[in-house]
């Protein structure tokens, strides 16, 4: 159920960019991703849905290939408070519909 | 935006002992709430998905016996760990789902977490 994200880890420095993969081997009906910091919650950052509407972060933006069953988090020009590990959840089909399955998570280090 | 509590932030017992550890939705109301646990530097794993009026629902290899949830209000789900033991040490969060956030749409949002220490 747990999807796989890569990289495990990214190290920027501000204003760079980033991209974060999220894959799943079950069939998807939508994917959400969250970013923690350290002894914290993690924070809502982004829901994609079937049929590509996304809803969330107005300077993050993701895709979701639902046909790959993958989705990307892109993360430009990047701040020192983007620095987090990211994590996606994914809500499959069927009977786990409403529940989310994490993967391992990417860890971002933003440096000034 | 939706904000979800818990309760206690950090708690450490005996082994042998039960904790309950709460979980609130404050602005909205959740029917269904959901427990993880995440050890450092790891993963959120689902243990159980808790629904208002009924049963839990169990992951696969989470002992319902010894995680017991009670969800008996529409803002609040309880955790209890009985007979901990000093494997059960981990950090436990709930997520609340809130079926109005976002336009309409299902979003899941997290509490901060509940740190058990098991001596």
């Amino acid at each position: 159920q747990q999807p796989v994200q890569s990289p495990q880890a990214v190290i920027l420095r501000e204003g760079e960019d980033a991209v974060i993969n999220c894959s799943s081997s079950k069939a998807l009906y939508s994917v959400h991703w969250y970013r923690q910091k350290h002894g914290e919650a993690p924070v809502f950052l982004m829901i994609l849905l079937k049929g590509g509407e996304q809803k969330g972060h107005e300077k993050i933006s993701a895709s979701f290939n639902e046909k790959k069953q993958q989705s990307s988090l892109y993360l430009t020009a990047s701040q020192l408070s983007y620095s987090g590990t990211y994590f996606c959840g994914t809500e499959g089909r069927g009977s786990t519909l409403g529940r989310l399955y994490f993967g391992r998570g990417t860890q971002l280090t933003v440096w000034p | 935006g939706a904000v979800v509590s818990q309760h206690p932030s950090r708690v450490i017992c005996k082994s042998g002992t039960s904790v309950k550890i709460e979980c609130r939705s404050l602005d909205f109301q959740a029917t269904t709430m959901f427990w993880y646990r995440q050890f450092p530097k790891q993963s959120l794993m689902l243990m159980a998905t808790s629904n208002e009026g009924s049963k839990a629902t169990y992951e696969q290899g989470v002992e319902k016996d010894k995680f017991l949830i009670n969800h008996a209000s529409l803002t609040l789900s309880t955790l209890t760990v009985t007979s901990a033991h000093p494997e059960d040490s981990s950090f436990y969060i709930c997520s609340a789902r809130d079926g109005l956030g976002l336009a309409g749409v299902d979003t899941q949002y997290f509490g901060p977490g509940t740190r058990l220490t098991v001596l």
